[in-house]
């Protein structure tokens, strides 16, 4: 059974440009979440996803956007990339129906870099 | 607002000895649950232990316990019988009753030294 899946691994991108974050949640969970890990802070939430809808947002700006799809997969957008998107992105999975929490797992993260 | 606090930004301990991990958090809610993750250089959040704050007793979970102290708003890991896969980043992390959003610590970087 595979866990959370994230892609790419690693980026590099150009300030201005956008950049799609991908993550397929663990079989059987239909919510995902994403964070944003600055180096040498903890995650940052970004946003969660529900039934293909934003369910709650953290203090990011409308740059940052993303999508559920059917199948439960999730991606996030980041556009006109600053330097200070630099960071480790994680995405979080978990079944709704069953509360809290010890049900959340993590994927391995996206590495984004802005130069 | 929710806010955890980690003021330990590196430790160091000797392979089987014991070491406690500091936390405080704010919030004025009163149900809520705590969490310690381990973040190994892999970079996958692991969950370590979790704390029901309507829960009175300490979880545990082998080498791993907690002093969960909900008046001064205090959660500590304690870890017994240190191994050298035990280094890593430990964040303490808080989440409200309705289970949508962590709010995570800075974390405290754990070296097991040999």
């Amino acid at each position: 059974d595979a866990g959370v899946t994230q892609s790419p691994t690693h980026l590099i991108k150009t300030r201005g440009q956008q950049v799609t974050l991908r993550c397929s949640p663990k079989s059987g969970h239909d919510t995902v979440s994403w964070y944003q890990q600055a180096l040498g802070q903890g995650p940052q939430f970004i946003f969660q996803y529900y039934e293909e809808e934003e369910r709650q947002r953290g203090n990011f700006p409308d740059r940052f956007s993303g999508h559920q799809f059917p199948n439960y997969s999730s991606e996030l957008n980041v556009n006109a990339l600053l330097l200070g998107d630099s960071a480790l992105y994680l995405c979080a999975s978990s079944f709704t129906g069953t509360g809290i929490t010890n049900t959340i797992y993590f994927g391995e993260g996206s590495w984004l870099t802005v130069v | 607002a929710q806010t955890v606090t980690q003021s330990q930004p590196e430790m160091s301990v000797q392979e089987a000895e014991t070491v406690t991990l500091s936390c405080t958090y704010d919030t004025s809610e009163n149900n809520y649950y705590l969490f310690w993750y381990k973040q190994p250089p892999s970079r996958q959040m692991i969950l370590v232990i979790r704390q029901e704050a309507y829960k009175q007793q300490n979880a545990t979970e082998n080498r791993f316990s907690v002093n969960f102290q909900k008046a001064a708003k205090s959660f500590s890991l304690k870890i017994s019988d240190s191994q050298l896969g035990d280094t890593a980043m430990y964040f303490c992390a808080f989440m409200s009753n309705t289970g949508n959003q962590f709010y995570f610590g800075t974390g405290t970087s754990l070296t097991v030294i040999p």
